[in-house]
C-alpha cells in the first residue's frame, strides 16, 4: 500500500528563516502529489500541486515544492516565512493511473514561526 | 460561494447512539471522499465516491457507513458510535480525483463518550 512520510513533525523557525519540510512516498509509478495546509481553526487548503511537466512547482504565498522522482520526495520549500506561515502542512499522494485509487495523506508537520 | 458545508461543527455523543454527519457540496462535482483527522496520524481516508451510488473503502472504513444517492450529498453514519472514533473529520469533494485541488469542509468534531 502507498505510504507518505513527513519526518518533521514539529518545525520551530524564527521570522525570516528558510523552511524546507520533507515529504516521501513509497509508490514507484506515476503519482500525482500535493501539499496542503491547515491554518489554526481553518479546513485544509491547497498550497500547491504536482501531476506533470516542470518538477519545481510553484504555489501560493511563495511556497515550492520540488518533485525528484529519484529520491521518491516532494519537498516543500519557502525562502522565507512569515509569523502568518504558522500552521500545519500536509503532504499527499495519489497514484496517477487513471483508475480508482486513493488520496494518502501524510502525518503532517506543524510549523511554528516566531516574532 | 462554492463550498463543502458539514453539519454539525460539534457534536459529543454517547456509546452506540447512531448519528450522522452530512455533508453537501454545490460544485456539482462527482468524487467525495470522508477523512478523520487524530493527532500523529494526519488525515486518514474512511470512504469516497466516484459518483452517485458509486461508493468505496478508504484506510479505515471499520465502524462507518456512508451512502451517495444525490451527486451533492455524501452522509458519513456511525451506526454504534465508540470513544475510539473521537476525532475531527473532514469531508472533501472534487471534479477530478487524479489531478484536482480536494476542496474540504470545515470539519466536524465528535466526542464520543
Amino acid at each position: 500500500a502507498q505510504s507518505v512520510s513527513q519526518h518533521n513533525h514539529h518545525v520551530i523557525l524564527s521570522e525570516a528563516a528558510s523552511l524546507e519540510l520533507g515529504c516521501n512516498y513509497s509508490y514507484g509509478g506515476t503519482v500525482n502529489l500535493f501539499w496542503y495546509v491547515q491554518y489554526p481553526g481553518q479546513h485544509l487548503q491547497l498550497l500547491l500541486k504536482y501531476f506533470s511537466g516542470d518538477p519545481l512547482v510553484k504555489g501560493i504565498k511563495g511556497f515550492e515544492a520540488e518533485f525528484i522522482k529519484s529520491k521518491f520526495s516532494f519537498n516543500l520549500r519557502k525562502p522565507s516565512v512569515q509569523w502568518s506561515d504558522t500552521a500545519e502542512y500536509f503532504c499527499a499522494v495519489n497514484e496517477g493511473t487513471g483508475t480508482a485509487s486513493k488520496l494518502t495523506f501524510g502525518t503532517g508537520t506543524r510549523l511554528q514561526v516566531t516574532l | 460561494e462554492a463550498q463543502v458545508t458539514q453539519n454539525p461543527r460539534y457534536l459529543i455523543t454517547v456509546t452506540g447512539k447512531k448519528l450522522t454527519v452530512t455533508c453537501s457540496q454545490n460544485m456539482n462535482h462527482e468524487y467525495m471522499s470522508w477523512y478523520r483527522q487524530d493527532p500523529g496520524l494526519g488525515l486518514r481516508q474512511i470512504y469516497y465516491s466516484m459518483n452517485v451510488e458509486v461508493t468505496d473503502k478508504g484506510d479505515v472504513p471499520e465502524g462507518y457507513k456512508v451512502s451517495r444517492k444525490e451527486k451533492r450529498n455524501f452522509p458519513l453514519i456511525l451506526e454504534s458510535p465508540s470513544p475510539n472514533q473521537t476525532s475531527l473529520y473532514f469531508c472533501a469533494s472534487t471534479p477530478d480525483y487524479y489531478t484536482d485541488t480536494q476542496y474540504f469542509g470545515p470539519g466536524t468534531r465528535l466526542t464520543v463518550l
